[in-house]
Order: C-alpha cells, then sequence, then structure tokens
C-alpha cells in the first residue's frame, strides 16, 4: 500500500514546454485532487475529481487541465508553462468523509 | 473562498497544551470541520476531523462548539516536532459530487523548549 504517489519529485521546465504531473493511489479513493502552493501561501485547489470520469475547476484552474480514466490516476497537465506556474504541486485522495491523503509533491520550476 | 478564519500565528512551551482556535460562523449544518498539518514543505497531514461531537484520537481532541460557529484543537503535550502550519477547514459537500477542501492561511504553531 504505497498511498499518493507523485512523479516526477522535481521537474524545470522552459517557458512554452508541455508537461504531465503524475499521481497515482492505491487506495480505492474516489475522490482525488490536484493544489499548487506557492513560497509562503496555503494550499490552492486547481482541480478535483470525485469519482472516474467527473472532473471539475477548483480556485485556479487555468493553464490546467486533467482527466480521470480510471480510479487509481489523476494526471494534471500543463499544456504551455509559463513562470506563473513555478511552485509545489500537491496530489490527495478520500474516501468517504475520511481525510484526505496527500503525496509528497512535485517541485516544479518554469523558466 | 476558505470558510474558516485562524490566528496567523501562535507559540507554545514544548510539554505544554496547545490550543489552536478557528471559526466558522457561515459553516452548513452537514459540513464537517477537518484539521489539517503541514510540516515545512512536506504534503499536509490529516489531524482529525469532527460534525458536531467532539471527538479524540491519538493526535489531538477536536472542540466543537454546540452552535458548531468555532472550534479548537488541542494537541495535549506539544512537543518541538508539532512545529508546523496548522489549517482548520470546512470540507465542502462531503460524501456528495462536490466535495472539496478548500484551504485557508492556517496558523503557524512554534513550539519552544
Amino acid at each position: 500500500n504505497a498511498g499518493v504517489t507523485q512523479t516526477p519529485k522535481f521537474q524545470v521546465l522552459k517557458t512554452g514546454q508541455s508537461m504531465t504531473l503524475q499521481c497515482a493511489q492505491d487506495m480505492n479513493h474516489e475522490y482525488m485532487s490536484w493544489y499548487r502552493q506557492d513560497p509562503g501561501m496555503g494550499l490552492r485547489l486547481i482541480h478535483y475529481s470525485v469519482g472516474a470520469g467527473i472532473t471539475d475547476q477548483g480556485e485556479v484552474p487555468n493553464g490546467y487541465n486533467v482527466s480521470r480514466s480510471t480510479t487509481e490516476d489523476f494526471p494534471l497537465r500543463l499544456l504551455s508553462a509559463a513562470p506563473s506556474q513555478t511552485s509545489v504541486y500537491f496530489c490527495a485522495s478520500s474516501k468517504g468523509a475520511h481525510g484526505y491523503t496527500f503525496g509528497s509533491g512535485t517541485r516544479l520550476t518554469v523558466v | 473562498d476558505a470558510k474558516t478564519t485562524q490566528p496567523p500565528s501562535m507559540d507554545c512551551a514544548e510539554g505544554r497544551a496547545a490550543n489552536l482556535p478557528c471559526n466558522h460562523s457561515t459553516i452548513s449544518g452537514n459540513e464537517y470541520v477537518y484539521w489539517y498539518r503541514q510540516i515545512h514543505s512536506q504534503g499536509p497531514q490529516y489531524i482529525i476531523h469532527g460534525l458536531k461531537n467532539n471527538e479524540t484520537n491519538e493526535m489531538a481532541s477536536l472542540i466543537i462548539t454546540e452552535d458548531r460557529k468555532s472550534s479548537t484543537l488541542i494537541l495535549p503535550h506539544a512537543t518541538l516536532r508539532d512545529t508546523a502550519v496548522y489549517y482548520c477547514i470546512v470540507r465542502v459537500g462531503a460524501l456528495d459530487n462536490t466535495d472539496k477542501l478548500i484551504f485557508g492561511t492556517g496558523t503557524r504553531l512554534q513550539v519552544f523548549p
């Protein structure tokens, strides 16, 4: 039982490049979310999903796409990276009213 | 927008109880109160949650007022490892198709020797 696994842990992108941040959970959780955390700030919700095939926007969705084709995976896509997307990205999952379990984060720098 | 208000920072002596307050005056009847903490730049860690009754687990106790407009997280014997940012969160739409966690700015707890 690995919990929530995020890859990669670190990434440097050039402006305009695209990439996908991976998130996988092996706990059969229905709910999954992506957050970003800028230095000295709290977490802001990007996108979330309440089950396979269902996604919705959070507080700061612009510049990001998501899909949920399986219960286990919830990838986050940056189509054209911008310096403003430099941040730490956290994925989280939950089942029912239980607390969300967070991954260890992906530290992304866009130059 | 976050539906909670917390003090930005608090101090606590090691071994003493840390009482972290949270106001959530607009909470709805079916919304849960959750507490998380974040140590350095790690992923947030779940601590405890409750609906209207007081709750206790191996990490902490949660006291919710009768009108549910505020709550207090209690760490009974704070240690240096409890130094972290603590987030009080009202979970919107728990158990239905709008479920999501919206974080506020949290309380930075500093435990000193």
